[in-house]
């Protein structure tokens, strides 16, 4: 069975620091691994998706690397700002033809100006 | 683009009754998965559609179910509800087959049981 940790759960840093996030799974059998913010009381949104043949995705400020064979991706947020304040989550669909996805629990992040 | 939409927003029902959720997914989509996501529990799937037939579902009792009309709209319907079943309730939907298509999530359901 699929597990997802996320580290830290949660996170508080002054505006301006550049932020890893941290996602780790035990099946290394993924098709793809995606990123999602979630902003308090409102649905996931999509960030980054990185196939299982990429290593890593950009997008603006954020770069998401994958590493399937440690079981590891992490979440670069450069020049972090106070939007920036939500919880980030990682997402793995299921293995062995089944696409049933796991998400990890979530990094609570707080950036203060 | 209209995103993904969910109705109703807020729902408060009493132990015992039966609920029925909506999603509307984006245009094109033709996936369109469910999630429930609880403080304890985090977000967990529910089950997933793809052209009116179920591809996957999640480990959660026959209580929930749900379907998918020729249009891709879904609704989730939870029969003899309990306390337990308060939760935010998510959509999404993507354009095929969810393993490897981004997911587009809908601002949920709030469900309360009283």
């Amino acid at each position: 069975k699929q597990e997802v940790t996320q580290i830290p759960a949660a996170l508080s840093v002054p505006e301006g620091e550049n932020l890893v996030l941290n996602c780790s799974f035990t099946d290394s059998a993924i098709y793809n691994l995606q990123w999602f913010r979630q902003d308090p009381g409102k649905g996931l949104t999509s960030l980054l998706l990185i196939q299982s043949s990429q290593r890593e995705q950009t997008s603006g400020r954020l770069n998401a690397s994958l590493d399937k064979s440690s079981g590891r991706s992490t979440l670069y947020i450069a020049a972090s700002q106070p939007g920036d304040s939500a919880t980030y989550l990682c997402a793995v669909p299921g293995s062995g033809g089944s696409y049933i996805p796991t998400f990890g629990r979530g990094t609570s992040l707080i950036v203060h100006p | 683009k209209a995103g993904v939409t969910q109705t109703p927003r807020y729902l408060i029902k009493t132990r015992g009754q039966q609920v029925t959720l909506s999603c509307s997914p984006i245009s094109g989509h033709r996936s369109v998965s469910w999630y429930q996501q609880t403080p304890g529990q985090g977000l967990q799937f529910l089950f997933e559609y793809f052209s009116e037939t179920q591809r996957n579902k999640g480990n959660f009792p026959g209580r929930f179910s749900g379907r998918q009309f020729s249009n891709s709209r879904s609704e989730m319907n939870v029969s003899t509800l309990e306390l337990g079943d308060s939760a935010l309730y998510l959509c999404a939907s993507s354009r095929t087959d969810s393993s490897n298509q981004p997911q587009h999530f809908g601002d949920g359901t709030r469900l309360s049981i009283l």
